[in-house]
């Protein structure tokens, strides 16, 4: 069964620190991996995509790395800000399948304290 | 326009009454996928539109939900009978074509009293 698992569920830290978020799939066949983030009371927004061949990539203060061969993918957010305080969704496209072909996970709700 | 757009931004609705909800997808994109997000939940799929393909209804819930896709415009969400577990944000979003990144509309809070 296609599924994506998504740790911790909730994770608190204090302004200006790093953290890491984590996602475990086991979608297959496997095209692509996006990390989004979602605000409250908004729509999702996509942070970055990760292909089969990409093991990093960085968009800002964001850092996604992705390991399809154990089919793990992590986010890393360095310098945390308070507007960093979202929930983090990991949604991995497969092929041939239902939903679109898009599996969700519920998501990591990160809160940035000051 | 700019982006998605979700109309109403919320509704209020008697147990048993239907309501539509409406998305406008951003002009040109081929794909629109409707999500529904209970409160503190992750989003559960509810249907898939591509182009002129027949839709993927695999996620709706019960016979109660239905929707559709007038071309590659505008989409409607209708739930008929509502009851108190209908009540969730739902959630529209789009994209240019297969493998795109999703668009998302701000979605509709529904609250069935």
């Amino acid at each position: 069964k296609n599924q994506v698992e998504q740790s911790p569920q909730s994770l608190i830290i204090l302004e200006g620190k790093n953290c890491t978020l984590q996602c475990n799939y086991t979608v297959s066949p496997f095209s692509n991996l996006r990390w989004y983030k979602q605000d409250t009371g908004r729509g999702p927004v996509s942070l970055t995509i990760m292909t089969f061949s990409e093991n990093t990539k960085s968009n800002g203060r964001y850092t996604a790395t992705l390991d399809a061969d154990t089919k793990q993918s992590s986010l890393h957010i360095t310098a945390s800000q308070l507007s960093d305080s979202a929930s983090y969704i990991c949604v991995v496209r497969g092929y041939g399948g239902s939903q679109g072909n898009l599996i969700f996970g519920k998501g990591t709700k990160l809160s940035v304290k000051p | 326009g700019a982006g998605v757009s979700q109309s109403p931004s919320n509704k209020v609705t008697e147990k048993g009454k239907d309501v539509e909800l409406r998305c406008d997808p951003i002009s040109g994109h081929t794909a629109l996928y409707w999500y529904r997000q209970r409160l503190g939940q992750g989003l559960e799929f509810l249907i898939y539109f591509q182009g002129n393909s027949a839709p993927d209804k695999s996620g709706l819930p019960s016979d109660r939900f239905s929707a559709e896709r007038t071309g590659e415009s505008v989409s409607t969400l209708t739930i008929q009978r509502t009851q108190q577990e209908d009540s969730a944000v739902y959630l529209c979003a789009s994209s240019p074509s297969f493998g795109e990144k999703l668009f998302f509309g701000s979605g509709t809070q529904l609250s069935v009293l």
